[in-house]
């Protein structure tokens, strides 16, 4: 069975600064990998997805994502935070085409300081 | 646009009533969800339909019914066998025969009972 940890359910950054979060995964076969975003009272929109085409995935609203497969690792980046990034994040995992099987971590929230 | 609408935002009830949420999709895609989003927890998976006219329960189903008696439209039932009810409700959906589909969200139910 598949699961996923986020490291810190909640990160403080300033304006400008790099956004890091964290995001590890376990999986007995090779897992397509998900990361969306929440912002207050809304639904999930998608970030980015691994889909193993490129390690390196682009994403919208200028943030990117690292699949490391010997870290089992799929964190999220974005090189200068802007006020608008504060949401809630979540990293999510499944090994095949079915939503059902779909595993969420359970979320940070990115705070951005001014 | 397509998309998926939830309906309502926000809906009190007393406790021992049954409560119908709402959830329609104009996507054209095979598969809907319901999830319950606790603070912290994550998302946690109620039911699931890849098709008309069948659904099969997920992780925590007691307490919540379901129907798909369309494709565009999957009512979540939440009784009075429910516990717990106070949460927020994500509907989503997915092209299940679409590679590497990820899930689209609605905009989500918060349910306060009292």
């Amino acid at each position: 069975a598949q699961s996923v940890t986020q490291l810190g359910s909640h990160v403080s950054v300033s304006e400008g600064a790099l956004v890091l979060l964290r995001c590890n995964y376990s999986s007995s076969v090779p897992p397509y990998l998900f990361w969306y975003v929440q912002y207050p009272n809304q639904g999930l929109q998608l970030l980015l997805k691994y889909t193993s085409a490129a390690t390196l995935v682009k994403g919208i609203n200028g943030f990117e994502a690292e699949f490391k497969k010997s870290e089992t690792s799929f964190h999220l980046t974005k090189p200068s935070a802007h006020m608008s990034d504060a949401a809630e994040y979540f990293c999510a995992v499944t090994i095949d085409n079915y939503g059902q099987n779909f595993v969420f971590g359970p979320g940070t929230r990115l705070s951005v300081l001014p | 646009d397509g998309g998926i609408t939830q309906s309502p935002k926000y809906l009190f009830r007393k406790e021992g009533q049954n409560v119908t949420l709402s959830c329609e999709q104009n996507l054209n895609h095979d598969a809907m969800y319901w999830y319950r989003q606790d603070p912290g927890q994550g998302l946690r998976l109620i039911y699931y339909s890849q098709i008309v006219n069948d659904f099969q329960k997920g992780d925590i189903a007691e307490g919540y019914s379901v129907s798909r008696e369309k494709k565009e439209s999957f009512p979540l039932t939440v009784t009075s066998a429910q516990k717990n009810p106070t949460a927020f409700y994500l509907c989503a959906s997915s092209g299940s025969a679409t590679y590497n589909s990820p899930l689209h969200f609605g905009n989500g139910t918060r349910l306060t009972v009292t």
